[in-house]
């Protein structure tokens, strides 16, 4: 198994671009999540979706959309970037369909984005 | 004030020693997470624990839910524990997410 991949590993962008951070695992888990980290401050939970078709808001939810049209992949949109999504993206999943802070869990190697 | 505060917030040690690095958070919870975040940036858990101790390898993680507070050990440590280590905690309430801490930077040195 891959586990969970992630899509760039870099990118820089103009403020006011839009791009598509992409996320796939291949473990059949039901949860999968998106967390920014930035210097200095914790894990912080952007989106969550906990099965095709569901998604909800996290913590830091504003200027990204999500979608979960398959089990697989939960791609990650910035609409228009601002240099205050200057940040590490990580995905993760977890098992089971349950709550992820029940099970285990798999984060992705990150996206170091830069917008400029 | 953060919800979940680690220390030290750095930690430089000798290999072989004993390595404790702290969880306290002001929230009531239901369990608590450890987290490693390799130098190169991949992150895995390590532990899921809701009261007593639990032991992988040189690890043993602590947590009492009374005093709010969770401990991580490494025993006989070596320069490849070198990493970032995250307290998360799930809330009793929003159970949805995790809280994080800030982490504590680790380095061992041979």
């Amino acid at each position: 198994n891959a586990g969970v991949t992630q899509t760039p590993k870099f990118q820089v962008l103009k403020t006011g671009q839009s791009m598509t951070l992409q996320c796939a695992q291949d473990m059949n888990h039901e949860y999968m999540s998106w967390y920014r980290q930035d210097p200095g401050m914790g894990l912080r939970l952007i989106h969550y979706s906990v099965g095709a078709g569901i998604t909800d808001q996290g913590e830091v939810p504003n200027g990204y959309n999500v979608s979960r049209s398959t089990t697989e992949d939960f791609p990650l949109r910035l609409l228009s970037a601002a240099p205050s999504q200057t940040s590490v993206y990580f995905c993760a999943s977890s098992p089971h369909g349950g709550l992820p802070s029940y099970n285990e869990q798999f984060f992705g190697p990150g996206t170091r984005l830069t917008v400029l | 004030k953060n919800e979940v505060e680690q220390s030290p917030q750095n930690l430089t040690a000798q290999e072989g020693e004993f390595i404790t690095i702290n969880c306290s958070y002001s929230v009531g919870i239901s369990a608590l997470h450890w987290l490693q975040q390799h130098p190169g940036g991949g992150i895995v858990s390590l532990f899921m624990l809701s009261s007593g101790k639990k032991k992988h390898g040189r690890l043993i993680a602590t947590i009492n839910i009374q005093e709010k507070h969770s401990s991580l050990h490494i025993t006989a440590s070596h320069p490849r524990d070198s990493a970032v280590y995250i307290c998360a905690v799930r809330l009793d309430q929003g159970a949805q997410k995790l809280v994080f801490g800030q982490g504590t930077r680790l380095t061992i040195n041979p």
